[in-house]
């Protein structure tokens, strides 16, 4: 059974930082493009940053780049994101997905750790 | 950024009725390889959001076949063909053709 399991989020001060993880299960990691979109208290999906299957290759919406930093181990089968510069628009349901090499699509998605930026 | 467009954003439905959700895209959605990567995604309450239909109108698996999607270019449709109790929750459409990714804002599906 396929399944990703967020953690690491918390409440974070405005300016501060935090590391997310996402530990992946049923499948491996390093045959798959992974995902993080973000989805604020009653607020829609939004789409955050990519990693292809090696790590090689990354990218980010323009409200996170330069703050935020996708990568992945996948000998542990896990996914990260480092995030930086925290501010109160960051506060989100912060959701890892897997999707096959664009333009394909989040698949599978885990159940999404909390991270609220407040003082 | 390709912006995704949806109606209406709230649809109560009668138990065993159809229900139909439009999705527009402010430009084509055919990628240069020819395909349109038009997808639905489903969110219960409490839930995370779990893919329905990719490429337009392919279910995922385990999908019921009540659910279906049509439409080409710029227009989009997700049809339920008789809504039960467990359909309830919000609907969003999201294209992949145009990197970056972008999602419409939704469409809450409630009964009557």
């Amino acid at each position: 059974e396929v399944q990703l399991v967020e953690s690491g989020g918390g409440l974070v001060q405005p300016g501060g930082s935090l590391r997310l993880s996402c530990a992946a299960s049923g499948f491996t990691i390093s045959r798959y493009w992974m995902h993080w979109v973000r989805q604020a208290p009653g607020k829609g999906l939004v789409w955050v940053s990519r990693s292809n299957s090696d790590g090689s290759v990354t990218e980010y919406a323009v409200s996170v780049k330069g703050r935020f930093t996708i990568s992945r181990d996948n000998a542990k089968n896990t996914l990260y994101l480092q995030m930086n510069s925290l501010r109160a628009e960051d506060t989100a349901v912060y959701y890892c997905a897997r999707a096959i090499a664009p333009p394909g699509t989040p698949d599978y998605w885990g159940q999404g750790t909390l991270v609220t930026v407040s003082s | 950024d390709v912006v995704m467009t949806q109606s209406p954003l709230s649809l109560p439905v009668t138990l065993g009725q159809p229900a139909s959700i439009s999705c527009r895209s402010s430009q084509s959605l055919v990628h240069s390889d020819g395909n349109t990567y038009l997808n639905w995604f489903q969110q219960r309450p409490g839930q995370s959001p779990r893919r329905l239909i990719y490429m337009v109108s392919n279910r995922d698996s385990g999908v019921p076949d009540r659910f279906s999607g049509s439409g080409s270019g710029t227009d989009f449709t997700l049809k339920i063909s008789r809504v039960e109790a467990e359909d309830v929750g919000v609907y969003y459409c999201m294209q992949a053709t145009h990197w970056p990714g972008t999602f419409g804002p939704g469409t809450t599906v409630d009964i009557k």
